[in-house]
């Protein structure tokens, strides 16, 4: 079975400056998806970004980057010039190909922007 | 486009009771995931359903049911409701099953007291 771990239950970081959430996997599929999703004090989970795993290439959606070690089953988020806005619970989360829509989740980082 | 709906938004049941959630997923979107969140075993899969049948189901006990319709929305029951029941539900919609990217609800806040 599929594990998803993030070691960071809390992180703080002030505004402007860059975090890094990590989130390590278990896997022994060599074809998945990855994905960080936000979840605000809405509980809305909002999908932040996505790396699939045949990709070398790190993904990057505007402030948000990941770096992607597939060895090393390692899939980190970095927030540049992070905004009161991102303060939200930050989970790490893994597909298999061949699992459907099914998504393993990680216990979450929460994330404090301070002003 | 309107967004993810489930309904209700809140609910409290005793018990034993039984509820049904609901779950509206984006038009044209035919696959429907549900996830149960709670402080301690945080987010797990429920089940999938896609066209109208349950493609994939997590590891939860035969009191936790559900279903899809032609319109592709989605209901999960849940029978003889017990306290450890009492969690935050929440639905994700997909053109399909396996698309990359889901869409999630706010969720269903459950309380069983």
């Amino acid at each position: 079975a599929q594990t998803v771990t993030q070691s960071q239950p809390e992180m703080s970081v002030q505004e402007a400056e860059t975090v890094t959430l990590s989130c390590t996997y278990d896997t022994s599929e060599s074809d998945y998806y990855l994905f960080w999703y936000k979840q605000p004090p809405s509980r809305q989970m909002i999908l932040v970004i996505r790396q699939e795993a045949y990709k070398q290439q790190n993904a990057t959606e505007n402030r948000f980057s990941v770096n992607f070690q597939k060895a090393a089953k390692s899939f980190s988020l970095k927030i540049s010039d992070s905004q009161l806005g991102d303060a939200a619970m930050y989970f790490c989360a893994y597909r298999g190909v061949g699992s459907g829509s099914r998504l393993t989740f990680g216990e979450g980082t929460q994330l404090t922007v301070n002003p | 486009k309107a967004g993810v709906t489930q309904t209700p938004r809140y609910l409290i049941k005793t018990r034993g009771q039984q509820v049904t959630l609901s779950c509206s997923p984006i038009s044209g979107h035919r696959s429907v995931s549900w996830y149960q969140q709670t402080p301690g075993q945080g987010l797990q899969f429920l089940f999938e359903y896609f066209s109208e049948t349950q493609r994939n189901k997590g590891n939860f006990p035969g009191r936790f049911s559900g279903r899809q319709f032609s319109n592709s929305r989605s209901e999960m029951n849940v029978s003889t409701l017990e306290l450890g029941d009492s969690a935050l539900y929440l639905c994700a919609s997909s053109f399909w099953t396996g698309s990359t990217e889901a869409f999630f609800g706010q969720g269903t806040r459950l309380t069983v007291v």
